[in-house]
């Protein structure tokens, strides 16, 4: 099972940033939190991740909480087209081996005009 | 920008037939991944691939899937004997390293009549 926790829905005004939060009180040291989003069925698209550092991207921030037991997705400026549900997802993928990721049930984020 | 490629978008078969699921991985990349999304439910992980073999796989992958790269850029999942529970979003991934974002494709939607 999926080791995080996320609120199952959220809306947003058009405009306005995005809060998504996302709880994984279990990860551990080497644990990365990666960040997707699936809109509307389609394939899931990558966002964001970190380790412990806050990560900025052309896309989003990601806040991580100094003890990493939490985190939050921020998309700053909120479109229509950002209805979706998004997938905070944590794992370690060192060693090579491989990068499975566990979704979860994610967060239905819907946009308001 | 690079894209994951799947073909075909859409497949209708006959209980007990075989299917081949093919995807075009971004051409730089060394892992490889087949998820699948049954309609509502979770997005479920089901293999890795990694240097012409299966690193990981899941309770799903069982004697009924393969997977091969028969050349240089196809990536192919093999279901045989295909059973209505099969129905479902069939999702190829590659990502260039373990530890780096994986792409995914857009799908392809199986159903099993």
């Amino acid at each position: 099972d999926a080791k995080t926790t996320q609120p199952p829905s959220m809306d947003c005004a058009e405009g306005r940033a995005a809060n998504l939060p996302c709880n994984h009180s279990t990860i551990s040291g080497n644990e990365y939190v990666y960040w997707y989003r699936q809109i509307h069925s389609q394939g899931p698209q990558y966002i964001i991740h970190g380790l412990k550092n806050n990560e900025t991207n052309e896309m989003a921030s990601l806040i991580i909480t100094e003890d990493r037991k939490s985190s939050t997705l921020i998309l700053p400026h909120a479109t229509l087209r950002d209805t979706a549900v998004y997938y905070c997802i944590v794992g370690t993928f060192f060693g090579g081996a491989t990068n499975k990721l566990i979704f979860g049930t994610g967060t239905l984020l819907a946009v308001q005009p | 920008e690079p894209e994951v490629t799947q073909t075909p978008s859409h497949q209708v078969t006959q209980m007990g037939q075989e299917v081949i699921l093919r995807c075009v991985p971004i051409s730089n990349h060394l892992y490889f991944y087949w998820y699948r999304q049954i309609l509502g439910q979770k997005v479920e992980f089901l293999v890795s691939f990694y240097n012409n073999e299966i690193s990981e796989k899941s309770e799903i992958f069982d004697d009924q899937f393969s997977v091969e790269r028969p050349d240089g850029s196809n990536f192919t999942l093999k279901i045989r004997s295909t059973k209505l529970e099969d129905s479902a979003m069939y999702f190829c991934a590659s990502s260039r390293t373990s530890l780096t974002e994986a792409f995914f494709g857009q799908g392809t939607r199986l159903t099993v009549v």
